[in-house]
């Protein structure tokens, strides 16, 4: 079945660390896959999307990610964090050129000023 | 330019009753999807409206159906609620004709409670 797996539930990190959330999704055919941030009290926004070329995408905020596909894995990052990223993040795709969002589990990021 | 909109924001229910939910998609969006999303959750795909037909549909009971109305707009409708129905319900919308390539814009949600 397809999936997307998110290995950690709460991450809590001071300002100015490194972040890597981790994300795995299931072979499925064509993938095409999304970090989405959920602010408190605000709704899902997009960070960023890989669909084809340079595995290494930039979002907004200064949030990057890497598909590797031997790994079937695709990473979120971040150099430094600050205090206003607290919040949840998910990871989802989508297959074969579905509409079907396929969310993981999502983490919690809270950080510490 | 306002995005998705979504109605109410909050709802309190018992069991055996039914809900509706409605949507309206942002400007120029053809397409409209939903999601439960339970706590602790990540959002779980329900169906997918284009064309006032539902395109796709997810591992959901036939109590939930839908509709998509000729404006785009879409209602999500529960029935025979239960209490693991609780859960914040999220419509999500996009261009029929990019949408495999463009974002899903999200909505506020509605906080739906089933006592």
């Amino acid at each position: 079945a397809q999936s997307v797996s998110q290995h950690n539930h709460h991450v809590i990190l001071s300002e100015a660390a490194s972040l890597e959330l981790g994300c795995n999704y299931s072979y499925g055919g064509t993938v095409n896959l999304f970090w989405y941030v959920q602010y408190p009290g605000q709704h899902l926004q997009l960070l960023l999307k890989y669909f084809s070329g340079d595995p290494l995408v930039k979002g907004i905020k200064g949030f990057e990610a890497e598909f590797i596909k031997s790994k079937f894995s695709f990473n979120l990052r971040k150099p430094s964090v600050q205090w206003s990223d607290t919040a949840e993040y998910f990871c989802a795709a989508t297959y074969n050129q579905g509409g079907k969002l396929i969310f993981g589990q999502g983490t919690e990021l809270s950080v510490k000023p | 330019d306002a995005g998705v909109t979504q109605s109410p924001t909050h709802l309190i229910k018992t069991r055996g009753q039914q809900v509706t939910l409605r949507c309206s998609p942002k400007s120029g969006h053809d397409t409209v999807s939903w999601y439960q999303q339970a706590l602790g959750q990540g959002p779980q795909f329900i169906f997918q409206y284009y064309e006032e037909e539902e395109r796709q549909r997810g591992n959901f009971p036939d109590r939930f159906s839908g509709h998509q109305f000729p404006n785009y707009s879409s209602e999500l409708n529960v029935n025979a609620l239960l209490l693991g129905d609780s859960a914040l319900y999220l419509c999500a919308s996009t261009n029929s004709w990019a949408a495999l390539y463009n974002e899903q814009f999200f909505g506020p949600g509605t906080r739906l409670t089933v006592l």
